[in-house]
């Protein structure tokens, strides 16, 4: 049973476009989302989190937006560079609850052309 | 380079064989967690610890163990080794016990049982 759900494995974007990746979750219990990147031999990184009481939090050329009634988040970055080609993950969090550990998605690999 | 350190960085066992994996948090966090990521997996949270005591528990094996020791260095130790406990296994720290936010990823142990 995934809580966290990324449903594209890969997406394509071209370089100074807007890339935009969605996440979805079904825990309710939920109420801290992150994404982290990841490049290939490294570990994550974080990158940006949003706390369920906003509906966007935004860090330079990243934005994360929330919708909660959907259970819904998407990463916008704006505008893509070479650099940000990567694995994307999404991860939530329970926080209010006491829990520890984050559930992440299966992640989205992001490939900038140029 | 994170500041998490995970030894080593491969490791190729024999099914059934046990081996240990090793983290050294970021100097000043207290707190460690394991993940497991196996191919088309998310990364899975098995467990963490928090200035040597266990703190919470995910998705780990009862074949699966860990502790924290008095340095704060954490080891995930991995016993009778089957075909799908090949993975790569993720060292993350944080500052405080509950946060999230804070987590910092080590490059990972990529496991190979044959």
């Amino acid at each position: 049973d995934q809580q966290v759900k990324q449903n594209s494995p890969s997406l394509s974007v071209q370089e100074g476009r807007i890339s935009i990746l969605n996440c979805d979750y079904t825990n309710s219990m939920f109420d801290y989302f992150l994404w982290y990147k990841k490049y290939p031999a490294e570990g994550p990184t974080f990158l940006i989190s949003i706390s369920s009481i906003k509906d966007k939090n935004e860090d330079g050329r990243f934005t994360v937006f929330l919708n909660k009634s959907a259970k819904h988040l998407s990463l916008h970055i704006v505008p893509s560079q070479p650099g940000d080609s990567a694995v994307y993950f999404c991860a939530a969090s329970a926080r209010g609850g006491g829990a520890d550990g984050l559930t992440f998605g299966k992640g989205t690999h992001l490939i900038i052309q140029p | 380079d994170s500041g998490v350190t995970q030894t080593p960085k491969h490791l190729i066992t024999a099914t059934g064989q046990r081996v240990t994996l090793r983290c050294s948090p970021r100097s000043g966090d207290l707190s460690v967690y394991w993940y497991q990521q196996s191919l088309d997996q998310g990364l899975q949270f098995l467990i963490q610890y928090y200035n040597g005591e266990e703190r919470a528990k995910g998705n780990i094996l009862e074949r699966f163990s860990a502790q924290q020791f008095p340095d704060l260095h954490s080891e995930l130790n991995l016993s009778s080794l089957e075909l799908g406990d090949s993975a790569l296994y993720f060292c993350a720290s944080s500052v405080a016990g509950s946060d999230s936010y804070g987590y910092t990823f080590g490059s990972g142990t990529r496991l190979t049982v044959v």
